[in-house]
């Protein structure tokens, strides 16, 4: 069985520009959840996908978009980067049966918005 | 809106036990988890409540109960690789999603 993975580790961008991080579920999973950490915080929901449609969204604004596949993979896209973005994006993956409070976070991507 | 408030630092002795408070004010609260997180790795899941009461799952309690909108993770037998963060997170329901909104996390040291 394959835990979450995230791609890439850690990225650089400067302000005003695009980025697109990746996440691999876990096998049988078909709920992914996007969190954003920042340092000594708690992780801040972004928003889920469920079987590649959005399933809940946070506050978060609409530069935060994302796409879930038929393989139930998902990217979370952010348009016109701003220094306060920097932080850590978890994914998560859940099966989506009674409930989704046991999720399977992948090890992050590090952002860092100069 | 949806709110959970933890200490921010705990410190115990090895071999002792500690208790972690959560208090919570969400709508739409249907559950609480509680997730550990060492330095630099991802969170990992631990415990959950969607009942008053408690669970147990080997040194680690968690209890809750509804009525107070509070709960609290328990350690037992404390080891040096418990010392890490850890969060209390609601799950709320609504519109077909299940949500988790964390808490800010409380990081717990242990000392010899």
């Amino acid at each position: 069985e394959t835990g979450v993975t995230q791609s890439p580790t850690h990225l650089i961008k400067t302000r005003g520009q695009q980025v697109t991080l990746r996440c691999s579920s876990q096998s049988g999973h078909n709920t992914v959840s996007w969190y954003q950490q920042a340092l000594g915080q708690g992780p801040q929901f972004i928003f889920q996908y469920y079987r590649e449609e959005e399933n809940g969204r946070g506050n978060f604004p609409p530069r935060f978009s994302g796409l879930q596949f038929p393989n139930y993979s998902s990217e979370l896209n952010v348009n016109a980067l701003e220094l306060d973005d920097s932080a850590l994006y978890l994914c998560a993956s859940s099966q989506k049966t009674s409930g989704n409070y046991e999720q399977f976070f992948g090890p992050g991507t590090r952002l860092t918005v100069l | 809106g949806q709110s959970l408030e933890q200490p921010s630092e705990v410190t115990a002795v090895e071999g002792a036990i500690v208790q972690i408070n959560c208090t919570y004010q969400t709508s739409g609260f249907y559950g609480l988890s509680w997730y550990q997180q060492h330095d630099g790795g991802a969170p990992t899941f631990l415990s959950y409540n969607a009942l008053d009461g408690l669970e147990e799952t080997g040194r680690f309690s968690s209890f809750l109960s509804r009525s107070d909108s509070y709960g609290y993770l328990l350690l037992q037998e404390l080891q040096m690789k418990d010392s890490a963060s850890y969060f209390c997170a609601g799950e709320t329901a609504g519109a077909g999603s299940y949500q988790l909104t964390f808490g800010k996390g409380t990081k717990l040291s242990v000392i010899p």
